[in-house]
């Protein structure tokens, strides 16, 4: 059974640093592509990047190109989401989701992990 | 780049079928088949119910299904539940980037 799951609920102050985790099981991790996906209070969902664990080959959606940084390290199967300095706007529900496998070009997010809030405040 | 538009509310009541439209630009809906469609209760992750277009994933409903014309795609819920109450999204792939839609809120009336 694929399984993806995140790491718990954080309270940060603004400024602060913090990486969230997403551990993939039940399927070869390394050949899948992972995503993150924002979701603010009561609004929708937004792409933020994806990574590509084999390799780690990246990319970010415009909106978060240089606000976070994606990683994986696939030895422990487990994609992070890290930011340096966070704001009082970065307040939301962070899901990771897995993606497509290596040998198609594109597709669809067929698991996802529980969600991970976080919670920027003073 | 802009979201991939969706209406934000819908409305049927049980046993219709509604639509729910999704229109992108001739760079990612209308060039790719890498549509998919996610239905998300409150206070839960999204769920896969629609893939390619028009695959419906193992153990989704056959009332739920999927199509797509020129830059529009459509998702299509026939014989209204309750239980399909929830907030629908359309995603689209395209090249080094994905897009969603702002979302639909159905409400079975």
């Amino acid at each position: 059974e694929v399984q993806l799951v995140q790491s718990g609920a954080e309270v940060k102050k603004p400024g602060e640093s913090l990486k969230i985790s997403c551990k993939g099981s039940g399927y070869t991790f390394s050949r899948y592509w992972i995503a993150w996906v924002r979701q603010m209070p009561g609004k929708g969902l937004e792409w933020m990047g994806i990574i590509y664990p084999g390799d780690s080959e990246t990319r970010y959606g415009p909106s978060f190109q240089g606000q976070v940084t994606v990683s994986a390290d696939k030895s422990t199967s487990t994609a992070y989401l890290q930011w340096s300095s966070l704001r009082a706007s970065d307040t939301a529900i962070y899901y990771c989701a897995r993606g497509w496998l290596d040998i198609q070009p594109g597709g669809f997010f067929g698991h996802w992990g529980q969600g991970t809030q976080v919670t920027v405040s003073s | 780049q802009s979201a991939l538009t969706q209406p934000a509310s819908e409305s049927g009541s049980p046993g219709q079928s509604i639509t729910i439209s999704c229109t992108g630009t001739s760079s990612d809906v209308g060039t790719y088949n890498y549509v998919s469609w996610y239905q998300q209760h409150p206070g839960k992750a999204p769920r896969l119910i629609i893939y390619d277009v028009s695959n419906r994933p193992s153990g989704v409903s056959n009332r739920f299904s999927g199509s797509k014309s020129g830059n529009t795609a459509s998702l299509t819920i026939s014989g209204l539940q309750a239980e399909d109450e929830a907030d629908y999204y359309c995603c689209s792939y395209a090249v080094s980037r994905v897009l969603f839609g702002g979302g639909t809120k159905l409400t079975v009336l």
